[in-house]
């Protein structure tokens, strides 16, 4: 089945800088790739995502690249704030549309 | 945009007996919802996926008798721990499949989840 590697397990960056965090998947045949912020207590919030057919998409501050040949996707967050600190979360759909989560990544934003 | 609400966000029960978390979606249709286990500092696990109307598929390992899921309908899902042990004590989590509609496509959204205690 699916198998979804997250790197690193925690990541610690000064305000201002840009933090980023990769994913390798297994499945070649994965199509869908979210990625999540969970805060403290609370459900996983989908911040971005990237279908199998696009190799790159931003939103503002966050970017999210694909390489499907590899099997591997990154989470770019520039000019990050205190409020981006959070677990993140990247996940990969299976063929039977199940998603499978990595591992995680606690990132710190020092002010 | 879609919206998946859970009750309760907070739950302590006693030992033995059964507790019941639920999952509506309350703007869209979910015919496939998912339900998550995370224990701290850990990340999602997926216990169980229901069709609506059907049985629910679990995952391995996971124990259907003692995680009951319904789906009865098109916007609720429940999933019941029964004679719960301190063990159970987890953050539990529902994420309905949003099919393609319209300018939307598919997606998963998440409940806020569900702290369970067994006391």
């Amino acid at each position: 089945g699916e198998n979804v590697e997250q790197h690193p397990s925690t990541l610690s960056v000064q305000e201002g800088d840009s933090a980023v965090i990769k994913c390798t998947y297994s499945d070649s045949a994965s199509n869908y790739f979210p990625w999540y912020k969970q805060e403290l207590g609370k459900g996983p919030q989908l911040i971005i995502d990237i279908r199998s057919n696009v190799g790159e998409k931003k939103d503002q501050r966050i970017a999210v690249t694909l390489n499907k040949t590899a099997k591997h996707f990154s989470l770019h967050i520039t000019e990050t704030q205190p409020e981006d600190s959070a677990v993140y979360f990247c996940a990969a759909t299976t063929g039977a549309q199940k998603l499978v989560f990595g591992q995680g990544t606690r990132l710190t934003i020092n002010p | 945009g879609a919206v998946v609400s859970q009750h309760p966000s907070r739950v302590i029960c006693k030992s033995g007996t059964s507790v019941k978390i639920e999952c509506r979606s309350l703007d869209f249709q979910a015919t496939t919802m998912f339900w998550y286990r995370q224990f701290p500092k850990q990340s999602l696990m997926l216990m169980a996926t229901s069709n609506e109307g059907s049985k629910a598929t679990y995952e391995q390992g996971v124990e259907k008798d003692k995680f009951l899921i319904n789906h009865a309908s098109l916007t609720l899902s429940t999933l019941t721990v029964t004679s719960a042990h301190p063990e159970d004590s987890s953050f539990y989590i529902c994420s309905a499949l949003r099919l393609a509609t319209g300018q939307l496509r598919y997606g998963y959204t998440f409940g806020s989840g569900t702290r369970l205690t067994v006391v």
